[in-house]
């Protein structure tokens, strides 16, 4: 897991909350990651911010918000508009070329 | 859209004999590819990588091949081990695509060693 970690690992929300995923690097990186991935499947991109203060969406964004106010912390909030949040979210950051990723939080919609 | 493709979803092995991991692309300008590792409940774990300007590159137990002609990308590990079972993502990037460096994945071959 390098120096990304995440947190809750689990996390559970009841129908019409937003919840929150903490993202947390060491490694200096300038550009960091969110994923999605649902059983089974590969990961799909929710969004990505190359610099401080700058984010853009990705391929699945709806649903989620970001924010990038410290370079080493980039969290996620599933908000209540995200219809199907049930999923393991990973973060992941991006030295050179290479991303390398958290653990992961597993988040349960009750 | 143009993605990143494995021939196989699953692969039993043996312990001790070699695995070989297929992965098919179907963007022949990309740049670079990464091969990550995940075992249950874990982040994906980074491998090896190569440049589209390499044919082989060797890691420890490891190697990648990459073969531009047909586009395909394989994960070869020596002396498989219990440990090794997991599951096989490729993922690649085009450099053109902007600085981003977004990656596309493949679904991933889960890799099952035989005691």
């Amino acid at each position: 897991d390098g120096g990304i970690t995440q947190s809750p690992k689990y996390l559970f929300r009841k129908e019409g909350q937003n919840v929150t995923l903490s993202c947390e690097q060491n490694l200096n990186h300038d550009a960091m990651y969110w994923y999605r991935q649902d059983p089974g499947q590969g990961l799909r991109l929710i969004y990505y911010s190359q610099i401080v203060n700058d984010f853009q969406k990705g391929d699945i964004a709806e649903g989620y918000s970001v924010s990038r106010e410290k370079k080493e912390s980039f969290p996620l909030t599933v908000t209540s508009a995200q219809k199907n949040p049930t999923a393991f979210y990973l973060c992941a950051s991006r030295g050179a070329d290479t991303q390398y990723f958290g653990p992961g939080t597993r988040l349960t919609v009750l | 859209g143009e993605s990143v493709g494995l021939h196989l979803p699953t692969l039993s092995v043996q312990e001790g004999d070699n695995s070989i991991i297929n992965c098919a692309y179907s963007n022949s300008a990309s740049d670079y590819f990464i091969w990550y590792k995940q075992e249950s409940g874990k982040g994906p774990q980074f491998i090896i990588d190569i440049r589209s300007n390499m044919d082989k590159r060797q890691g420890q137990r490891v190697t990648v091949l990459l073969n531009k002609t047909v586009k395909h990308l394989s994960l070869q590990i020596a002396a498989t081990q219990p440990g090794d079972s997991a599951v096989y993502f490729c993922a690649e990037i085009l450099f053109s695509s902007g600085s981003a460096r977004q990656l596309t994945f493949g679904s991933g071959t889960q890799l099952t060693v035989l005691p």
